[in-house]
């Protein structure tokens, strides 16, 4: 069966550091997705990126974020200079369609763990 | 706003009873879908259920919806200890993006 697959698993860097996630989505999906966990808390929406831009992003999503999708398969998330609440897991995901009133379900990646020190 | 607050917050329960977590929330939908999430993994899809639907049915998954109160509950029969995980809903904006809620922590039993 089809996954979303993300690189790594598990991330540590020092704040201030610039930090690229990397995921794949799944083959024939056209929207992209990119959601933060910070721990013990609710999953939250960063972005979502269709048709090579951006289509929404959240008040979390500032300067600092970015996304590309650099080839046909994967799709990025940059952090350019890391803080200390950045630490999360991060997760990418894709799905088939993502119009307005239509019901798709978005597959998710295992995550991300990022560790800002 | 909040969208998908569910409760309870945590459940623990015995292997074989039966697992009934609710969600609420605030805005009209188009949808709205129940995920579950194992300790540190990511979020796999349980089901989705469409604002016109009442009621739909999935192996041991049985989740409602009532639009009229904003509210979905989501009933695991026969619970078994695989089922110990983190269950969230999530509504789906208009643009397609989830919104999810704090989730319920089920602990099953063995």
């Amino acid at each position: 069966e089809p996954e979303v697959t993300q690189t790594p698993s598990h991330q540590v860097t020092q704040m201030g550091q610039e930090v690229i996630l990397r995921c794949v989505p799944i083959s024939n999906h056209l929207y992209f997705y990119w959601y933060r966990q910070i721990l013990g808390q609710k999953v939250e929406f960063l972005v979502s990126f269709y048709n090579n831009e951006i289509s929404e992003k959240s008040e979390i999503f500032d300067d600092q974020f970015s996304v590309e999708r650099p080839d046909g398969s994967n799709f990025t998330l940059k952090i350019r200079s890391t803080k200390l609440e950045d630490s999360a897991m991060y997760f990418c995901a894709s799905s088939v369609g993502g119009t307005a009133g239509v019901a798709y379900e978005q597959y998710f990646g295992p995550g991300t763990r990022l560790t800002v020190t | 706003s909040q969208q998908g607050e569910e409760d309870p917050q945590a459940l623990s329960i015995q292997e074989g009873e039966n697992a009934t977590m609710n969600c609420s929330y605030k805005t009209s939908i188009n949808n709205l879908q129940w995920y579950r999430q194992n300790s540190g993994r990511g979020l796999v899809h349980l089901i989705l259920i469409r604002s016109n639907e009442r009621e739909k049915h999935s192996g041991r998954l049985r989740v409602t919806l009532d639009t009229s109160k904003k509210s979905s509950s989501l009933l695991i029969t026969a619970s078994r200890a695989a089922d110990t995980a983190s269950y969230f809903c999530a509504t789906t904006s208009n643009t397609g993006k989830l919104i999810f809620g704090q989730g319920t922590t089920l602990q099953v039993k063995p």
